[in-house]
């Protein structure tokens, strides 16, 4: 079993739908977590963290649910703009020396 | 926000040859330094951490003669592909660790795509 799991997609949804992603992880002593965008052919960047009592950031929501392990993403109005890869993160080192673990990511196109 | 660059961004080479990636972090000071490869249509793939001043720490299955690390400073890491054959062509991708309200989180670099003949 793959330590962050994601399921690829694609996920093709027009403008202004709502769409959420999840992600699973197996090590119940992972301490943080995040979600990062990549866009083609680039590096990724940190979209954001996600924190136990859920969080939002504009049209971002991003929820934990430790008991279940999952992380999930939520994405509100969809812009053409968020087409992309989303890379679920998971820092799985309980010693807190930040090794990150990525998902296979899940890839969005916003359809016009 | 923090910034981290990589030069070359791109590099084309012959097999058999050594090449060098620099990772810089440009607006802070970074103790720990990560690199990752990532293939096609797969995820990032951690090589290796690179503490400054220390030897780096590879990941299973990772050779540490074939890529050797260099971390001489606070601001910039290196990864040197020594003897590069085709199936080392792939994105390499530099991070540094550094601190964002509170929280440590890793910047990453623009990436250096290799393609070895």
């Amino acid at each position: 079993r793959k330590e962050v799991e994601q399921d690829p997609g694609p996920f093709n949804v027009p403008e202004g739908a709502t769409v959420a992603f999840n992600c699973t992880y197996s090590n119940s002593a992972s301490q943080s977590f995040f979600w990062y965008r990549q866009d083609c052919r680039k590096e990724p960047k940190l979209l954001m963290s996600v924190y136990s009592s859920g969080n939002e950031d504009g049209r971002f929501t991003a929820q934990l649910n430790r008991a279940s392990q999952y992380i999930s993403l939520l994405i509100r109005d969809s812009k053409l703009s968020d087409s992309a890869t989303y890379l679920c993160v998971v820092n799985v080192d309980p010693r807190g020396t930040y090794k990150y673990i990525f998902g296979t990511g899940t890839r969005l196109k916003v359809l016009a | 926000g923090a910034v981290v660059s990589q030069h070359p961004s791109w590099v084309i080479c012959k097999s058999g040859t050594s090449v060098k990636i620099e990772c810089r972090s440009l607006d802070f000071q970074a103790t720990t330094m990560f690199w990752y490869r990532q293939f096609p249509k797969q995820s990032l793939m951690l090589m290796a951490t690179s503490n400054e001043g220390s030897k780096a720490t590879y990941e299973q299955g990772v050779e540490k003669d074939k890529f050797l690390i260099n971390h001489a400073s606070l601001t910039l890491s290196t990864l040197t592909v020594t003897s590069a054959h085709p199936e080392d062509s792939s994105f390499y991708i530099c991070s540094a660790r550094g601190r964002t309200g509170g929280t440590d989180t890793q910047y990453f670099g623009p990436g250096t795509r290799l393609t070895v003949l």
